[in-house]
């Protein structure tokens, strides 16, 4: 089974802080994908990487792929309360048609 | 900026009943999968379509469950006779191919509620 453990599953902030949410296996994937995803809606990719190693920013946002490529983070600078909402993990495994979601990070930024 | 779209956006179901679940994948996409999500739970991967046949499915795809693209542009999800478990969203997604961090773009969903 590959699971992926997110980590914090909460995490509520004040505005400005800076935070960063883990994401964990033991599996070796080829690429792992973070999505947001708003109450009753689909998630939304946000970033994709897929060498070990790999550093992704997105305006506040960056987003980093373990050497091994068993895991993730990502790290938010200066956090404001339009950050808040659930962070998803998902990755996928080379030959595989799917993709194995973590449990989510429940993120709240309050002003 | 393309999209996934699904219909309808909620539907709501007798124990027993069948159900049709329909998306329109991005049009260039040669992958589609569906995904359901029970509330409070995670995402759960359950098929994959490509050229017209399931490439992969989870356990939780059983006889239950079957998927159809009809035509060019439409790809349902059919599940034969609801169960109150059933319950969940689910979502559609597309991608241009298939693994190797090609990105899945997911729709919106559609909630099946069985009563």
């Amino acid at each position: 089974t590959q699971l992926l453990e997110q980590s914090p599953q909460f995490l509520s902030i004040q505005e400005g802080e800076n935070l960063t949410v883990y994401c964990n296996s033991s599996s070796v994937f080829s690429s792992l994908q973070w999505y947001r995803q708003e109450p009753g809606e689909g998630p939304v990719l946000l970033v994709t990487v897929v060498t070990g190693g790999e550093v992704k920013k997105l305006k506040r946002l960056t987003f980093q792929f373990g050497d091994a490529r068993k895991d993730s983070s990502l790290h938010i600078t200066a956090a404001q309360p339009g950050d808040t909402g659930l962070y998803l993990c998902a990755g996928e495994r080379r030959g595989a048609q799917k993709l194995v979601f973590g449990q989510g990070t429940r993120l709240t930024i309050n002003p | 900026e393309p999209e996934v779209t699904q219909t309808p956006s909620h539907q709501v179901t007798q124990m027993g009943q069948e159900v049709i679940l329909r998306c329109v994948p991005i049009s260039n996409h040669l992958y589609f999968y569906w995904y359901r999500q029970i509330l409070g739970q995670k995402v759960e991967f359950l098929v994959s379509f490509y050229n017209n046949e399931i490439s992969e499915k989870s356990e939780i795809f059983d006889d239950q469950f079957s998927v159809e693209r009809p035509d060019g542009s439409n790809f349902t999800l059919k599940i034969r006779s609801t169960k109150l478990e059933d319950s969940a969203m689910y979502f559609c997604a597309s991608s241009e191919l298939g693994t190797g961090g090609t990105e899945a773009f997911f729709g919106q969903g559609t909630r099946l509620t069985v009563v």
